[in-house]
Order: structure tokens, then sequence, then C-alpha cells
């Protein structure tokens, strides 16, 4: 059961979009359609933005929206707004009823 | 308005036992919808699924943890526990509690509610 791949990184502008991608096998990510998506703020618990691949919580802003193809999911926060900065976590059903994050994106506003 | 607070030591010896409870106020943990989750963050292997406890005892363990865990629900004191043995400095951690509101599929990830965390401090 290894971690999900996401880049370290990503960057950019106020009211620009940007997309984080989260990879991993045919065991977990393409497997279901359960992948959901975190924000963190430093010092904060994780709160959740996107559910079941596309699916977001009531209370989340209609600018985070998610997607998957193959064993690549990916989230995408459109309209940059400087409190979007934060780390970003992808999570995926792994089968067995057990699950695995990904680990991790600092999202910077520039 | 349901929330999670963690509780238990902020350090523990190595070769010891690692033991925390979270506490669910504002909701019923008895509850068939959730699965009771702890999840730990380090800092340099992120965010970790620990497994979760369902409100009829069963349990469901990360494959890596699954020899040194224990994971219990108690619903007259309305909390669910941890328990973790022979730690070493890789579980030093923040040790999150969280309500996975995944309605049928424990494991698949809708963490709703988490508690505001806990750091665990291994010590030699």
């Amino acid at each position: 059961q290894s971690a999900l791949t996401q880049p370290p990184s990503a960057s950019g502008s106020p009211g620009q979009s940007v997309t984080i991608s989260c990879t991993g096998t045919s065991n977990d990510i393409g497997g279901y359609r359960y992948v959901s998506w975190y924000q963190q703020h430093p010092g904060k618990a994780p709160k959740l933005m996107i559910y079941d691949v596309d699916k977001r919580p009531s209370g989340v802003a209609d600018r985070f929206s998610g997607s998957k193809s193959g064993n690549t999911a990916s989230l995408t926060v459109s309209g940059l707004q400087t409190e979007d900065e934060a780390d970003y976590y992808c999570y995926s059903y792994a089968g067995s009823n057990k699950g695995v994050f990904g680990g991790g994106t600092k999202l910077t506003v520039l | 308005q349901v929330q999670l607070q963690e509780s238990g030591p902020g350090l523990v010896k190595a070769s010891q036992t690692l033991s925390l409870t979270c506490t669910v106020s504002g909701g019923s943990i008895s509850s068939g919808e959730y699965y009771w989750t702890w999840i730990r963050q380090t800092p340099g292997r992120g965010l970790e699924w620990i497994g979760y406890v369902y409100y009829t005892g069963s349990t469901y363990y990360n494959p890596s943890l699954k020899s040194r865990l224990s994971m219990s629900l108690d619903t007259s004191k309305r909390h669910f526990s941890l328990q973790l043995t022979s730690v070493t400095a890789a579980d030093t951690a923040v040790y999150y509690c969280a309500r996975d509101l995944s309605g049928g599929l424990g494991g698949a990830g809708v963490f709703d509610i988490w508690g505001q965390g806990t750091m665990v401090t291994v010590s030699s």
C-alpha cells in the first residue's frame, strides 16, 4: 500500500486556475470512484473539499472541482484566491476496507 | 454540531504503548452511517490512514501497522480509542481522529469531521 503521488508544489496568481494531480494504480484510484481531496492550512486539521471524485460538500466553493482519468485524479482550483494557499492531500480507497493518502501538494498563490 | 476531541499523553517512551481516545460530542457514535477513523501526520510522510472502528466493534487497519494496532469503541462513553504497541521514533506524529461518512463502505474516505489533532512524541 504505497502513498499516492502528488507534485510537492504548485502555484498560480490570483484569478488563475491551477490543477493538482494525484497518481495511483489500478488497485486504488483506477479501480474505484472513491477519491477525496483535503485542504490543510498551517496548524489546522484537514478540511474535506471533494469526495467521490467530483462531489463537493455543502459550503465548499464551486471554484473547487475534481476529476479522474485512469489511475490519476485531479483537483482544479479556479479563480485562485489568497485564502486558497494551503497544503492539499488526495485520498483513495484501496480495496479491502482500507485507504491511502497522497504525499501532499503545497499550493502557493503568487 | 458534531465535534471530535482527541486526548492522551503527549510523550511516550520507546517500546511502550501509545493510547489515545477520541470523544464524540453533539451526535451519535452508534450510527451505522459512520466509520470512526484514526489518521496521523508526520513532516516526512504526510498524512497516513491508520484505520477505523465501526459501531459494531468491527475494525480495519493499515496493513503496515496491523500487528501493533488495536482500536475499540465505547458507545456508553461516546468515545473510541487507539492503542499502538512497541512504539518507535517513527510513530512520532500528530494524531487525528475523524468521522468517515462513507455510507456503507468503510475506508472510502469521506472524512467530513476532524478533531484538532494531538501531538505524540516518542522518546528514547
